[in-house]
């Protein structure tokens, strides 16, 4: 149980178009989801929390209007990276907070590459 | 406010030998600590956790940790390496912030390489 899927694993777009990654916790309810991002050699950045049915949180240094986070049910959150560069290729992780276990499940991951 | 360091970017033992990697943490308020592995290209796997219980918390994989209030540690331990557990290695820790929310903070994370 507590498995949360990451889809797409891996997507390469064109520069200038948008991508949106899906996060789905599949067997429970996930009242809050979280959205990183992991550099090259770095640890992984938070750059938001979403609550279902409410706008997103973003930490200080994101770009709303770039990564539109979207938490529309409780097994659904979707990120969207607007008009994208190549300085957004990065992997990007998204966890899922049991609603009742005191621990965030995490997606596989999905590897965005823009040209 | 809460924070992870992780010594040693890199850490290299052979097989068979103890695995040791250090964390140590500070937080404002009891944190709950996390051990997570990361494989090539994919997600993070929860090793083991700390929520305020027993001290000394076992994993999978034969991985345990120790959290150590007086040295705001919690360092990741296995007996014996096996090849299998080379991956990266991450510290976290948890907390609820000003809106309610838990947020985890994540250290810098921690390559196993192990030799045979």
């Amino acid at each position: 149980g507590a498995v949360v899927s990451q889809h797409p694993s891996r997507v390469i777009c064109k520069s200038g178009t948008s991508v949106k990654i899906e996060c789905r916790s599949l067997d429970f309810q996930a009242t809050t989801m979280f959205w990183y991002r992991q550099f090259p050699k770095k640890s992984l950045m938070l750059m938001a929390t979403s609550n279902e049915g409410s706008k997103a949180t973003y930490e200080q240094g994101v770009e709303k209007d770039k990564f539109l986070i979207n938490h529309a049910s409780l097994t659904l959150s979707t990120l969207t990276v607007t008009s994208a560069h190549p300085e957004d290729s990065s992997f990007y992780i998204c966890s899922a907070k049991h609603r009742i276990l005191f621990e965030a499940f995490f997606g596989q991951g999905t590897r965005l590459t823009v040209v | 406010a809460q924070s992870v360091t992780q010594l040693g970017s890199h850490v290299s033992v052979s097989e068979g030998a103890l695995v040791l990697l250090r964390c140590n943490y500070s937080s404002s308020v009891p944190p709950y600590l996390f051990w997570y592995v990361q494989y090539p290209n994919q997600g993070l796997q929860l090793l083991l956790k700390y929520t305020s219980a027993a001290t000394l918390v076992k994993g999978i994989n034969g991985f345990e940790a120790e959290f150590k209030k007086s040295e705001t540690s919690f360092h990741l331990t296995k007996p014996s390496a096996h090849m299998s557990d080379a991956a990266e290695y991450f510290c976290a820790v948890s907390s609820m912030n000003s809106g309610g929310y838990q947020k985890v903070t994540f250290g810098i994370g921690t390559k196993l390489q192990v030799i045979p």
